[in-house]
């Protein structure tokens, strides 16, 4: 596709419920990344993926989160028994090769903002 | 632990040159990264300089590093109304798993006519 797509574009929650949320990233990117963005916060880093594998979920807030990722493409965050304080932006991101150090430009999606009541 | 610190405001009057400063930690981070946030939009990459550079330029858009400070600021010229939105600095440490980004809280440009 032309950019990283994220699905739902919003998503409102009751207490309790889980909730899963979806990111496209762009075609051929081997890389993919998820953060959270907390209102009027920078962005978390929550969990990478080189290919379906994550080597780091070190960001991940606890263990009701988790991630997969599949055929080195569609990636799904499952945030499960949701509390008020997962209220936030998802935001996904994806690059070409995921190397370390940087230099490896990561493209973001438009989010996915989950308000947990 | 990384920390990316920026101020969190910044107001300036149209056609004036605006700078946001940041201030990161990790001096292993060989890249460091100016994104900008639209409301309602996700990040976008603005630029980014790579460590061994002390300056770097792509038309209004000026980045300065002071890596002994470790101590980058981005200049733009002649801001516009369309610059209004949040301005992200990030470090990617080498010792961080893939290229996963550090951000700063973000800086938040409010630009006048």
């Amino acid at each position: 596709g032309a950019g990283v797509s994220q699905s739902p574009s919003n998503k409102v929650t009751e207490k309790g419920k889980d909730v899963e949320l979806r990111c496209d990233p762009i075609s051929g990117h081997t890389a993919l990344y998820w953060y959270r963005q907390r209102l009027g916060q920078g962005l978390e880093f929550l969990i990478y993926f080189q290919g379906n594998s994550a080597p780091d979920k070190s960001g991940l807030p606890s263990d009701r989160f988790s991630a997969e990722r599949t055929g080195e493409s569609v990636s799904t965050l499952t945030i499960q028994r949701t509390q008020q304080e997962d209220s936030a932006v998802y935001l996904c991101a994806s690059s070409l090769v995921g190397r370390a150090g940087g230099g490896d430009t990561q493209y973001f999606g438009p989010g996915t903002r989950l308000t947990v009541l | 632990g990384e920390d990316v610190e920026q101020s969190l405001f910044l107001s300036v009057r149209e056609g004036d040159s605006s700078v946001i400063n940041c201030t990161y930690t990790d001096s292993s981070s060989t890249y460091l990264y100016w994104y900008k946030q639209e409301p309602g939009a996700g990040l976008q990459l603005l630029t980014y300089i790579f460590s061994n550079m002390d300056m770097k330029q792509d038309q209004r858009l000026t980045v300065l590093l002071n890596k002994k400070d470790k101590h980058l600021s981005l200049r733009i010229a002649d801001t516009q109304t369309g610059d209004s939105a949040i301005y992200f600095c990030a470090e990617s440490p080498y010792n961080q798993a893939g290229t996963a980004l550090i951000f700063g809280k973000g800086t938040t440009l409010s630009v006048s006519s």
